[in-house]
């Protein structure tokens, strides 16, 4: 089966300005993350969708940050304006619903905000 | 709040023996999911390994096997007969059952295998 695509593979911006990066889960894959990898840390969760609905976005920015997900499928996290500590990997991973372990991740974007 | 803690930024191994990584966690749940990830530069995360915490056996995947102590709350990974493929970061992880199931993750450890 196809993996979770993410586009684009890297990225890089000027403080202030905005981004997004675009997300396609695995087919039937309920549920869709957004975490933010910041370098030597672990990655950390940003947003979670149930079908099209938000189930925790408890440590998004929302100031800055917004997500959506279309018709349950594809997925868009947008930052605007950005700041330097914005500067990560962002990974995508889908998992067929609540109560199931079968995570898998994309390759991540990684931005760079200078 | 979960929390989990490597303490070992970065660990290295000669090929073929054995290396295990450290992991603890902070919970007070009693159902949960711990699992191990690796990452190499490609960045996506790979599922190693991963363990249900009423299961008293540990899991076990070929060269990967995990020492899990509910009551200490720790939870460590063996890499026998460590191969150069090997080599990368490895991110111990938490997750409830129930609620928004996501994982929360340790700050990772670097690993390298030497040939």
């Amino acid at each position: 089966e196809a993996g979770v695509a993410q586009s684009p593979r890297y990225k890089i911006i000027e403080k202030r300005q905005s981004v997004a990066f675009w997300c396609n889960p695995i087919s039937g894959h309920a549920t869709l993350y957004w975490y933010q990898q910041i370098l030597g840390q672990g990655p950390k969760l940003l947003i979670q969708f149930q079908n099209n609905g938000v189930v925790d976005d408890s440590q998004l920015p929302k100031d800055r940050f917004s997500a959506e997900r279309l018709k349950g499928v594809d997925s868009t996290l947008k930052i605007q304006p950005a700041k330097l500590e914005d500067s990560a990997v962002y990974l995508c991973a889908s998992s067929p619903g609540v109560g199931g372990y079968g995570y898998t991740f994309g390759s991540g974007t990684r931005l760079t905000v200078v | 709040a979960q929390t989990v803690t490597q303490s070992q930024p970065e660990m290295s191994v000669q090929e073929a023996e054995t290396v295990t990584l450290s992991c603890t966690y902070d919970t007070s749940e009693n159902n949960y999911y711990l699992f191990w990830y690796k990452q190499p530069p490609s960045r996506q995360m790979i599922l190693v390994i991963r363990q249900e915490a009423y299961k008293q056996q540990n899991a076990t995947e070929n060269r990967f096997s995990v020492n899990f102590q509910k009551a200490a709350k720790s939870f460590s990974l063996k890499i026998s007969d460590s191969q150069l493929g090997d080599t990368a970061m490895y991110f111990c992880a938490f997750r409830t059952q129930g609620g928004s199931e996501k994982l929360v993750f340790g700050k990772g450890t670097k690993l390298t295998v030497n040939p």
